[in-house]
């Protein structure tokens, strides 16, 4: 069965560094990107940015550039998302979701198979 | 990158059809047939429900369907089932190699 599988939830203190990860199995992890989606508490859904796991490119919506860092170890099949120190408003939940290739090697333009979601909560 | 405007709820009863849209612009919804749709039960994963517009995946019912006219887009629920009830939000592509979601919307069957 394909799966993404991540880290738990973590509770942190503003200014604090963290990494929660994403780990892909069923399937051959760097042969399809990986996106990474935050949904902060009763709100939408806002792309981060993705990484293309076989050579680590990597694209950042503008609204998250800068403030986070996407990363892959394909040797273990995860992808990572992390925070040099952390925001009280970095509070949310955070998605990753696969991006497939079509039948002729072409990325698809939606995301099939999404991860449970990691919980991360940032109050002093 | 502004979030694509959708209705904040839409509601119908059981059996009736309800149609939820999802407005952009030129640089996104209406210049590439890249709009996917996605359903979200409360403390559950986003499911992908409609990809390029139009085309459902396989094992979603086909009462859900997807539709574009220049900046904005459709997601159509025919039949409405008690399940259905779930947040919808849109994504789109964008001219800057990105995705952009739309605000969601919160279908309520009466």
């Amino acid at each position: 069965e394909e799966q993404l599988v991540q880290s738990g939830a973590e509770v942190k203190k503003p200014g604090d560094s963290l990494r929660i990860s994403c780990k892909g199995s069923g399937y051959i992890f760097s042969t399809y990107w990986i996106n990474w989606v935050r949904q902060m508490p009763g709100k939408g859904l806002e792309w981060m940015g993705r990484i293309d796991p076989s050579d680590s490119y990597t694209i950042y919506s503008p609204s998250f550039q800068g403030h986070v860092t996407i990363s892959a170890d394909t040797s273990i099949s995860t992808a990572y998302l992390q925070w040099s120190s952390l925001k009280a408003s970095d509070t949310a939940m955070y998605y990753c979701a696969r991006q497939i290739r079509d039948s002729g090697g072409y990325y698809v333009n939606w995301f099939d198979l999404w991860g449970q979601g990691t919980l991360v909560t940032v109050s002093s | 990158q502004s979030a694509l405007t959708q209705p904040a709820s839409v509601s119908g009863s059981p059996g009736q059809s309800i149609t939820i849209s999802c407005t952009g612009t030129s640089s996104d919804v209406g210049g590439y047939k890249y709009v996917s749709w996605y359903q979200q039960h409360p403390g559950k994963a986003p499911k992908l429900m409609i990809y390029d517009v139009s085309y459902r995946p396989s094992g979603v019912s086909n009462r859900f369907s997807g539709s574009k006219s220049g900046n904005t887009a459709s997601l159509t629920i025919s039949g409405l089932q008690a399940e259905d009830e779930a947040d919808y939000y849109c994504t789109s592509y964008t001219v800057s190699s990105t995705y952009v979601f739309g605000t969601g919307t919160k279908v309520t069957v009466l």
